[in-house]
């Protein structure tokens, strides 16, 4: 079974523009979980999409946001990027979206704001 | 402030022998801790998780500790193979429908042969 996929794997972009991000989780997850990564925060998490609905967010500006469609697939946008937006951003998925579900992770987009 | 604290950026260990991560919490809400392994330039992989009605779980080679008076838990690794060597992160959430981890800062641990 296709585990969770994200595109793309890489991107460089400078200050200012905006940024979209892809996730495809695993055949049969509805759950879609959003997370970054840096050296000095560590993982944190972003949002999580269940059935098309966002069911909890994370402490970001409202720059940072997302989308998750019919087919469980999901997007993040970060608009107006900024230099510390830069991180790898992950995302995880889910059978169901509750506590002790077990969140299966893709391998990343990393994002680098010049 | 960090909900989920894992002190030691770092823990080295010798093949064979016994690796314990630790990872302290302060939110008495949380529901279920999890740990997670994690391979540069590779998301995060499951290892194990642990209820807060329980204070031990174990999987082969990898049990995990809970202490919820001292808000406190571990993971155990025996023994230790090289191939174990990555971060390692804690995680915890809260009950019903909230499915968002929070995560400690990780641990890095190497195991040498």
């Amino acid at each position: 079974k296709a585990g969770v996929t994200q595109t793309p794997r890489y991107l460089i972009k400078t200050r200012g523009q905006q940024v979209t991000l892809s996730c495809s989780p695993i055949s049969g997850h509805r759950s879609v979980s959003w997370y970054q990564q840096t050296p000095g925060q560590g993982l944190q998490f972003l949002f999580e999409y269940f059935s098309e609905t966002q069911r909890n967010k994370g402490n970001f500006p409202g720059r940072f946001s997302g989308r998750q469609f019919s087919n469980s697939r999901s997007e993040m946008n970060v608009s107006t990027l900024e230099l510390g937006d830069s991180a790898l951003y992950l995302c995880a998925s889910s059978k169901l979206a509750g506590a002790g579900d077990e969140q299966f992770f893709g391998p990343g987009t990393r994002l680098t704001v010049l | 402030d960090q909900q989920v604290k894992q002190n030691s950026p770092s823990l080295s260990v010798q093949e064979g022998r016994i690796s314990i991560l630790n990872c302290d919490y302060t939110n008495s809400m949380f529901d279920y801790f999890l740990w997670y392994k994690k391979y540069p330039a590779e998301g995060p992989t499951f290892l194990i998780s642990i209820s807060s009605i329980k204070d031990k779980n174990e999987d082969g080679r990898f049990t995990v500790f809970l202490n919820k008076s001292a808000k406190h838990l571990s993971l155990h690794i025996v023994p230790s193979q090289p191939g174990d060597s990555a971060v390692y992160f804690c995680a915890a959430n809260y009950g019903g429908s909230q499915g968002n981890l929070i995560f400690g800062k990780g641990t890095k641990l190497s195991v040498k042969p």
